[in-house]
């Protein structure tokens, strides 16, 4: 299976500041999501990641609020911009690879105060 | 869009006793149907997958099954051990199409000593 990494593993932030996290995978995918997970929650689908394109978001959310990229066939970020503490959640990547199976990254868990 | 619900939301067995998890979906061109388990802390792990061409499916202790006709599908996890206590989540995908997973709420699963 595709061994993803995530940095960071976990961050504080202010509000009204932004954080990138980085997605990295050892083998090229075509396919890479964004997803969220609050508390004791189920995983909700924020975007689906597009190689050399804008990102398809999810009802619900925008992109001047999560701006994508997806420079190449093994990275990609994910901006949470002008964070509240509504945004306190664990994001989390995800590809899927070429027998369609589909692999989590480890998680970024953000705290905004 | 594709909804997935799921059932119960908590299960306590005793362990060596069997456990059943309920799903249901709305898309009927959904044809991809991954389980994932999810311990306190860690990543959703894949733990199973079954496609629409497909009844039934077992590996070792876990089997899932489907009625295409119904838009059912349920886990069955057999002999329980305590190590099988996490929360389990049910997913509906249309593979060849939009690829992206959505997820029922989960299933948190206690295994009694």
């Amino acid at each position: 299976s595709a061994v993803i990494s995530q940095k960071p593993s976990r961050d504080i932030c202010q509000r009204g500041t932004s954080l990138t996290i980085q997605c990295q995978v050892d083998s090229q995918v075509t396919m890479m999501f964004w997803y969220r997970q609050q508390p004791g929650q189920s995983l909700t689908l924020i975007a689906t990641a597009n190689q050399g394109s804008e990102a398809t978001y999810e009802s619900g959310f925008v992109i001047d609020k999560f701006p994508i990229s997806r420079p190449n066939l093994t990275f990609s970020t994910l901006t949470v911009s002008n964070m509240s503490p509504e945004d306190s959640s664990i994001y989390l990547c995800s590809v899927e690879d070429l027998r369609d199976t589909q692999y989590f990254g480890p998680g970024t868990r953000l705290t905004v105060l | 869009g594709e909804n997935v619900e799921q059932h119960p939301s908590t299960l306590s067995v005793q362990e060596g006793d069997s456990a059943v998890i309920k799903c249901t979906y709305s898309d009927s061109a959904s044809n991809y149907f991954p389980w994932y388990k999810q311990e306190l802390g860690k990543r959703p792990q894949l733990i199973i997958d079954i496609r629409s061409n497909v009844g039934e499916k077992k590996d070792q202790r876990i089997a899932v099954t489907l009625n295409k006709t119904a838009k059912h599908f349920s886990l069955h996890i057999t002999e329980t051990q305590p190590e099988d206590s996490a929360v389990y989540f049910c997913a509906a995908s249309k593979r060849g199409g939009d690829d992206k997973i959505i997820f029922g709420k989960g299933t948190r699963l206690h295994i009694l000593p």
